[in-house]
């Protein structure tokens, strides 16, 4: 079974532009969450997307949104990026039974400069 | 709002010793998962071992193992035959029954492995 998948693995942006970063769950799959991971701030839940619907939201400004597709794959979008956005972005993916554990993606590595 | 704390920023040991991590958190909840991971410098998160509130025997696998407290609200990694795989950064995470699947992290903690 294939793992948790994040494309790219590492982009380079520039303050102002916008960027999207991409998650394809494990098969069978239908939460997905995202978090960001910086040095200062450790790790910080973002969201998670459940059936295509947004089902948790951290503490981040509008700035980033996400969404799921009808296929459980999910996206996120940062706007008007700012040098602090600098982080790792994990996605986890979670099976329908809750009792169980988050499986993590290898994350994407976005610098801002 | 729930918190984890992980007191130990970097911890060492030899190869083939036991060492012992740590992890308190706050809740007021009564049922809940808590989770350790390991991030190795591949930086992919990787499940160690988890334990259900629920459950009064501490979880076990394999060389891992915990000290689930959960009056003191403690809930600690063992890692018995230390291995130089082992080296990485160890969270540990918290989930609220009913909060779907939002993990509540601890600062990690930095474990060398020394042979």
């Amino acid at each position: 079974k294939a793992g948790v998948t994040q494309t790219p693995r590492y982009l380079i942006k520039t303050r102002g532009q916008q960027v999207t970063l991409s998650c394809s769950p494990i098969s069978g799959h239908r939460s997905v969450s995202w978090y960001q991971q910086t040095p200062g701030q450790g790790l910080q839940f973002l969201f998670e997307y459940f059936s295509e619907t947004q089902r948790n939201k951290g503490n981040f400004p509008g700035r980033f949104s996400g969404r799921q597709f009808s296929n459980s794959r999910s996206e996120m979008n940062v706007s008007t990026l700012e040098l602090g956005d600098s982080a790792l972005y994990l996605c986890a993916s979670t099976p329908l039974m809750m009792n169980t554990e988050a499986f993590f993606g290898q994350g994407t590595r976005l610098t801002v400069v | 709002a729930q918190t984890v704390t992980q007191s130990q920023p970097e911890m060492s040991v030899q190869e083939a010793e036991t060492v012992t991590l740590s992890c308190t958190y706050d809740t007021s909840e009564s049922d809940y998962y808590l989770f350790w991971y390991k991030q190795p410098p591949s930086r992919q998160m990787i499940l160690v071992i988890r334990q259900e509130a629920y459950k009064q025997q501490n979880a076990t696998e394999n060389r891992f193992s915990v000290n689930f407290q959960k009056a003191a609200k403690s809930f600690s990694l063992k890692i018995s035959d230390s291995q130089l795989g082992d080296a990485a950064m160890y969270f540990c995470a918290y989930r609220r029954e009913t909060s779907g699947s939002r993990l509540t992290f601890g600062e990690g903690t930095q474990l060398t492995v020394n042979p």
